[in-house]
């Protein structure tokens, strides 16, 4: 059974209109990242959750947000899409964000189309 | 900037062939190398969590080895199978910050 699941697996969405995806989680874990990975490129940190404290990475755009209500849900906002951020979306989750020798694990993916 | 890189960048290998791929990572600050297994329309899946020098990992037909005084991991197919076709990504653990991703090796495994 998943235990990371993403919705949707595909979403078109328009130049300018605001966009969400979502990830919701089984594990109870504490951190819940986002990723961002265009083809053939490195899959990029967006942002992480470590329980409610949020951490932005230098390079994310202001148009990206997130929300997490809760322990099991985490949210992607994308404000205004422009076509550059066309891609696939990784939600991850792990119990510590750093220095463990527990791996990630992964949602499905989200692949945002911008028309 | 602390890169991870990966090569090659794709290759196809015959059903049956043994294969090997790189994985290059800074050798300071080192804490964790991980290899992921992604296949189409799939989550990535974790393989292996490594963080001793000379470690080696066997899963199946699988393994990797790590040498962190250098700064390098190597994953190992050996006699490919076509569900072995995937994208091997590692990734690097600092101790510090997030986990930092190679673009990954496009495996294709031609029956």
């Amino acid at each position: 059974d998943a235990m990371v699941i993403q919705n949707p697996r595909y979403q078109v969405t328009q130049f300018g209109k605001p966009v969400t995806l979502s990830c919701s989680q089984t594990l109870n874990h504490n951190v819940m990242y986002w990723y961002q990975q265009k083809s053939s490129q490195a899959p990029k940190l967006l942002f992480h959750y470590y329980d409610k404290d949020f951490n932005n990475e230098a390079d994310t755009p202001d148009n990206f947000q997130s929300r997490r209500p809760n322990t099991s849900f985490c949210f992607l906002d994308i404000r205004s899409p422009g076509l550059g951020d066309a891609a696939m979306y990784l939600c991850a989750t792990s119990r510590r964000r750093r220095a463990s020798n527990q791996p990630q694990h992964f949602g499905d993916g989200t692949r945002l189309s911008i028309l | 900037i602390l890169n991870v890189e990966q090569s090659p960048q794709s290759l196809h290998v015959q059903e049956g062939d043994s294969t090997n791929f790189t994985c290059s990572f800074p050798s300071s600050n080192f804490y964790a190398l991980h290899w992921y297994r992604w296949e189409t329309a799939k989550s990535p899946e974790a393989l292996f969590v490594m963080t001793l020098n000379g470690d080696e990992k066997k899963k199946g037909r699988i393994s990797a080895t790590l040498n962190t005084k250098e700064g390098y991991s190597y994953l190992y197919i050996k006699g490919s199978q076509p569900e072995d076709s995937a994208t091997y990504l590692c990734a690097w653990d600092s101790g510090n910050t997030p986990l930092v991703f190679g673009k990954g090796t496009r495996l294709s495994v031609i029956a």
